[in-house]
């Protein structure tokens, strides 16, 4: 089954206004990530929240994590025509050797100039 | 920055085929991921390795197999390549203690 699953799967904004995209998992996680895609090119880490961290930011960028809903929510602010990507939740579980990621479905995002 | 490197960009294949990837990660790195993410869907966990010793099993088909070499490098074989193999492979790579994956700009296989 899937771990993480996004919503919306597609979203379309005009630049400038903020967007957000929500990510809900099933399982206990050591982390959760978010992950860029541009179409058909490789996967950009955007920022990782550890299970006992509630919010981070990193420039434009605002996650949140709720471990008691199992949810994450990537907010990009001030939205700009060069964010138009797929964006993907990750969940992280640490293991013996290193940190296995699993992916949500991802939501398409569309940032009209 | 070195970054990880994947080889080939892109490969064509015809059914029944095999196909081998190969993966380099950033120097320093032990731990190499290998993913596979099919036309407009979220990217697979395959397989892992750390320290050359693989550590975890994703959904894998037996006809495929990897391996991690003295050098870290890692290569994906893919045996009686079937269309439904066609994909993006995406390798990434990590140091041992972190949690953050870098990953390759993949490789589009076609299978035709």
């Amino acid at each position: 089954s899937q771990q993480g699953e996004e919503d919306p799967q597609a979203l379309s904004i005009q630049e400038g206004e903020n967007a957000t995209m929500n990510c809900s998992y099933k399982t206990s996680i050591n982390n959760l990530q978010w992950y860029r895609q541009n179409s058909g090119r490789g996967l950009v880490h955007l920022i990782l929240i550890r299970s006992n961290e509630r919010e981070k930011h990193s420039g434009r960028l605002r996650v949140t994590l709720d471990t008691s809903k199992k949810s994450s929510s990537l907010l990009i602010t001030a939205s700009r025509a060069a964010d138009t990507a797929s964006y993907f939740c990750a969940t992280g579980v640490n293991n013996n050797a290193g940190n296995m990621l699993t992916f949500g479905g991802g939501t398409r995002l569309m940032v009209k100039p | 920055a070195a970054g990880v490197i994947q080889s080939p960009r892109h490969l064509i294949k015809e059914k029944r085929e095999t196909a081998t990837l190969k993966c380099y990660p950033i120097p320093r790195h032990d731990t190499v991921y290998w993913y596979q993410q099919g036309p407009g869907q979220d990217p697979q966990f395959l397989i892992s390795f750390y320290e050359k010793m693989q550590s975890d099993k994703g959904s894998i088909p037996d006809r495929f197999s990897a391996q991690q070499f003295s050098d870290y490098h890692s290569e994906l074989n893919m045996s009686s390549l079937e269309l439904g193999d066609s994909a993006l492979y995406f390798c990434a790579s990590s140091q041992y203690g972190t949690d953050k994956l870098f990953f390759g700009s993949g490789t589009q296989l076609s299978v035709l």
